[in-house]
């Protein structure tokens, strides 16, 4: 399986900053995905990644907090933006060749603003 | 919407247990059934992956078993060992492209 590497694996940031998340591939992969997990909850899908366009975001997120790009089959990042203490979570890349295909996840990002 | 379950969140066993992580979902319309393990601070690890035509699936340790119809999954892991400990997730794959994540259940194998 791909391996996968994400940076940084975390950071303490202040409130009304943003922060850069990067996730990078060893191989081409068709599809990644970013996730939040707060503290204490399942894993929720932000967006999907689409190569050379805008992502596909899900309901409740929004691309002027969360910009992503993709501008390769090896590489996405995902900005926090505006960040606040509402954003301390457990932020992860994961990637998949087909529809269904497993997917794989990177290690995450623990992100804490404080 | 789809909406998936386990019960217990947290199970502790003493070391060398047979045991079954129990995962449901409400919506059978799904590709395919992932279960992930967490370690602390870690990403996920795919575990297994069982695709909706199957009804098993077997690594090592490790079986995982689906019904659709039901709407229920489960992990059975023999002889648990103290490296086992971690948080065990089951996510399924729907005809919404997405996958949709269980909880977890926090698994603490005693020496």
């Amino acid at each position: 399986s791909a391996v996968i590497s994400q940076k940084p694996s975390r950071d303490i940031c202040q409130r009304g900053t943003s922060l850069t998340i990067q996730c990078q591939v060893d191989s081409q992969v068709t599809m990644m995905f970013w996730y939040r997990q707060q503290p204490g909850q399942s894993l929720t899908l932000i967006a999907t990644a689409n190569q050379g366009s805008e992502a596909t975001y899900e309901s409740g997120f929004v691309i002027d907090k969360f910009p992503i790009s993709r501008p390769n089959l090896t590489f996405s990042t995902l900005t926090v933006s505006n960040m606040s203490p509402e954003d301390s979570s457990i932020y992860l890349c994961s990637v998949a060749d087909r529809v269904n295909q497993p997917q794989h996840f990177g290690d995450g990002t623990r992100l804490s603003i404080l | 919407k789809q909406e998936v379950t386990q019960i217990p969140a947290a199970l502790s066993v003493p070391e060398g247990e047979n045991l079954v992580l129990n995962c449901s979902f409400t919506d059978s319309a799904i590709y395919n059934l992932q279960w992930f393990r967490q370690d602390p601070g870690k990403g996920l690890t795919s575990l297994l992956l069982i695709q909706s035509s199957q009804r098993e699936q077997t690594s090592g340790r490790l079986n995982a078993s689906l019904d659709k119809s039901s709407g229920r999954s489960t992990l059975y892991i023999a002889a648990s060992q103290p490296g086992d400990s971690a948080t065990y997730l089951c996510a399924v794959f729907g005809a919404n492209s997405k996958l949709t994540f269980g909880k977890g259940i926090t698994l603490s194998v005693r020496p």
